[in-house]
């Protein structure tokens, strides 16, 4: 069984454009999670998506949204990029409303704001 | 609010034992996860506890008190590739069952 996919594994872009990330969850999740970490530091929840709807969002800028498909892939936009926004971005997926089954997480995409 | 604390950076040595303390406040509780991270990598599951007590699972332990609202994770017989760090996560029942994350621990080892 495939686990959690995103793309790409590596983004390099310029201050001021917009990046676009992209996550696959497996097969059967319907929860989304994205969560940024600069280099050294922990997990910063940014976004959650829950059959097709945004459930939360955390205390990131209006420039970072998302949105989830209905076959429950996820897209991450972050527009006007600022240096500061150099971090892995990952996703991780969940069963809907799962007690005890673990979110599992992709390999991140590396974004570097040049 | 919802809250999860976990120690920044810890340093043990080699064949030690240590622990790793966690708190949370949430809304509701649905259970607690551990996860390690390797620099750079993405996290992987270690452990889950829902009720009190403690679950061995090899080297690694895990400890939760509900009513304290507290949790450790035990590390034996410590081996340099435990350096990592160490993630903390309550699934939150009354917010949909949204996961929510303390901000890792950073465990080193020296020889």
């Amino acid at each position: 069984e495939a686990g959690v996919t995103q793309s790409p594994t590596h983004l390099i872009k310029t201050r001021g454009q917009q990046a676009t990330l992209r996550c696959s969850p497996i097969s059967g999740h319907t929860s989304v999670y994205w969560y940024q970490q600069a280099l050294g530091l922990g997990l910063q929840f940014l976004l959650w998506y829950d059959e097709g709807e945004e459930r939360n969002r955390g205390n990131f800028p209006p420039r970072f949204s998302g949105r989830q498909f209905p076959n429950y892939s996820s897209e991450l936009n972050v527009n006007a990029l600022e240096l500061e926004d150099s971090a892995l971005y990952l996703c991780a997926s969940t069963p809907q409303g799962a007690g005890n089954t673990e979110a599992f997480f992709g390999q991140g995409t590396r974004l570097t704001v040049v | 609010g919802q809250n999860i604390d976990q120690p920044t950076e810890m340093t043990a040595t080699e064949g030690a034992i240590v622990q790793i303390n966690c708190t949370y406040q949430t809304s509701g509780f649905n259970g607690l996860f551990w996860y390690q991270q390797h620099a750079g990598e993405a996290p992987t599951f270690l452990s889950y506890n829902v009720l009190d007590g403690l679950e061995e699972k090899g080297r690694f332990s895990s400890f939760l008190s509900r009513s304290k609202g507290y949790s450790y994770l035990l590390l034996k017989e410590l081996q340099m590739k435990d350096s990592a760090s160490y993630l903390c996560a309550v699934r939150d029942g009354e917010s949909n069952y949204q996961l929510i994350w303390g901000a890792g621990t950073k465990l080193i080892i020296k020889p």
